[in-house]
C-alpha cells in the first residue's frame, strides 16, 4: 500500500510554455501533498505543501505565481510550471501523507525546458 | 528550526565490508527520523524510520540505523555492502512539535566497489 504516481515521468517543453505535472495517491487518501525540487546531485528542496481544498503553502523564495499548485481531491495534486524557462529544468518529486508521520514519494518528473 | 547534516558527500566501500552513512540532526521537539535511498532518475525509496521505541531500527535490504539521542545522530549501517547498494542516501527529520514537514540532509553518495 501507499503508492504514489507521477505523470509524466519526463517532459520537454519550449521556453515560455506551461507544463503540468500530476501527482496521485493510488491506494490511499492524501490529506497533504508536498512538492519538492531536486537539482543534479543535490538534496530535495521543499517547494510547497498543499492540503485538499485549500491553497498551497509555499516555502520562502518559491514563486507561487510561477509554480501553481492545485490539490483538487484527496488523491490528486497538480503542479503547473508557468512560462517555463531553462532554469526551471529540474527533477520534481511529489509526496503524499495520509495524516500520519510518513510521506510516500512519487517516482519524480524530469522537466527539461529548451 | 529543524536541520539535518550528512557530513560526507561520498562514501566508498568494498563489497562485503561494513557500510556506514552518517547523519546528525537538530530539532526542538521529539525527532521523527527517516532514511531514504535514491537511484538515478528515480524517486525516493523508504528504508527505515525511527519514531519511538528501540534505538536500533531495522529496515529494508538489510539496513539498520541507531538512534542516539545524546549525540543527536541517526547513522545508517549495513554489515556487508553489495554493489547494488551504490546509490544516493538521504537522511530526513520531522520535528514532532512542528507539523509534518520533512527536512532532508544534503545526501551521501555511496559507491560500493566489487
Amino acid at each position: 500500500g501507499a503508492v504514489v504516481s507521477q505523470h509524466p515521468s519526463r517532459v520537454i517543453c519550449k521556453s515560455g510554455t506551461s507544463v503540468k505535472i500530476e501527482c496521485r495517491s493510488l491506494d490511499f487518501q492524501a490529506t497533504t501533498m508536498f512538492w519538492y525540487r531536486q537539482f543534479p546531485k543535490k538534496s530535495l528542496m521543499l517547494m510547497a505543501t498543499s492540503n485538499e481544498g485549500s491553497k498551497a503553502t509555499y516555502e520562502q523564495g518559491v514563486e507561487k505565481d510561477k509554480f501553481l499548485i492545485n490539490h483538487a481531491s484527496l488523491t490528486l495534486s497538480t503542479l503547473t510550471v508557468t512560462s517555463a524557462h531553462p532554469e526551471d529544468s529540474s527533477f520534481y518529486i511529489c509526496s503524499a501523507s495520509r495524516g500520519d508521520y510518513e510521506q510516500y514519494f512519487g517516482p519524480g518528473t524530469r522537466l527539461t525546458v529548451t | 528550526a529543524q536541520s539535518v547534516a550528512q557530513p560526507e558527500d561520498q562514501v566508498n566501500v568494498a563489497e562485503g565490508n561494513p557500510l556506514t552513512v552518517k547523519c546528525t540532526y537538530s530539532v526542538s521537539g521529539n525527532p521523527y527520523l527517516f532514511w531514504y535511498v535514491q537511484y538515478p532518475n528515480r524517486g525516493l525509496q523508504f528504508l527505515l524510520k525511527y519514531i519511538t521505541g528501540d534505538n536500533l531500527v531495522k529496515g529494508s535490504y538489510g539496513f539498520e540505523a541507531e538512534f542516539n539521542k545524546s549525540q543527536t545522530s541517526f547513522h545508517l549501517k549495513k554489515p556487508s555492502a553489495l554493489v547494488s547498494d551504490s546509490a544516493l542516501y538521504f537522511c530526513a527529520v520531522r520535528d514532532g512539535a512542528a507539523g509534518n514537514k520533512l527536512t532532508f540532509g544534503g545526501g551521501t553518495r555511496v559507491l560500493v566497489k566489487p
